[in-house]
């Protein structure tokens, strides 16, 4: 069974950073696509960004959140990071990750705040 | 940017039809969420009509243009939730989520 498990959300205050963590299980890590997505309180789903496995672990950002949102990864940990920079009031959300396959799977979300 | 209607209303036993149009459409494949209040997203359509297991045979879904429909045939009172039609972009570098679709029960 796939499980995918987000850590690290909590209250920042602006100006900020926080990173997240999202451990998988059950699945062959090293070969997969990871995403985040977040949603805003009472809004809908907001794509953050992806990265990509294997030889090539670039990544990729929406554009709003290019130069603030990093994605990164550690293998050895099935482990994939969002690391967040410069926060502001209008990253308060849920941050999911899941992965990128047919189907997917997702964690369970992890609340962030950003509140003075 | 993908376009879905902000709410849709049946009854138990109708057919409701969530539909979403976005230019990159014809070119990539759609896929439809489902969320209800406080869980994450589940999957219901992949690649434009393809099920994932355990998901039940009234979900299914098409595309004509640039207009991709998610059917739920026999709506029960269990497939209340919010709807959300996600597709890559036309370079493939992006994914895009439409507004979502509220479905109501009556």
């Amino acid at each position: 069974e796939v499980q995918l498990v987000e850590s690290g959300g909590g209250l920042v205050k602006p100006g900020g950073s926080l990173t997240l963590s999202c451990e998988a299980s059950g699945l062959t890590f090293r070969n997969a696509w990871m995403r985040w997505v977040r949603q805003a309180p009472g809004k809908g789903l907001e794509w953050v960004g992806r990265i990509k496995s294997g030889s090539d672990l670039g990544a990729d950002y929406a554009a709003p959140l290019k130069g603030r949102f990093t994605i990164s990864r550690d293998d050895s940990k099935n482990t994939v990071y969002l690391q967040m920079d410069s926060l502001t009031t209008d990253d308060t959300a849920v941050y999911y990750c899941s992965t990128i396959s047919d189907p997917d799977y997702w964690g369970q979300g992890i609340l962030v705040t950003v509140s003075s | 940017d993908l376009t879905q209607p902000p709410s849709v209303s049946v009854s138990p036993g109708q057919t409701a039809r969530i539909t979403c149009s976005g230019d990159a459409l014809p070119n990539q494949y759609a896929y439809w969420y489902q969320q209800k209040p406080g869980q994450a997203p589940v999957m219901v359509i992949y690649k434009d009509s393809e099920r994932p297991s355990g998901i039940p045979e009234r979900f299914s879904g098409s595309r004509s243009g640039t207009t991709v429909t998610l059917t739920i045939s026999g709506v029960q009172a269990e497939d209340e939730a919010d709807y959300y039609c996600q597709s890559p972009d036309t370079s493939g570098a992006y994914e895009l989520f439409g507004g979502g679709t509220m479905l109501t029960v009556l």
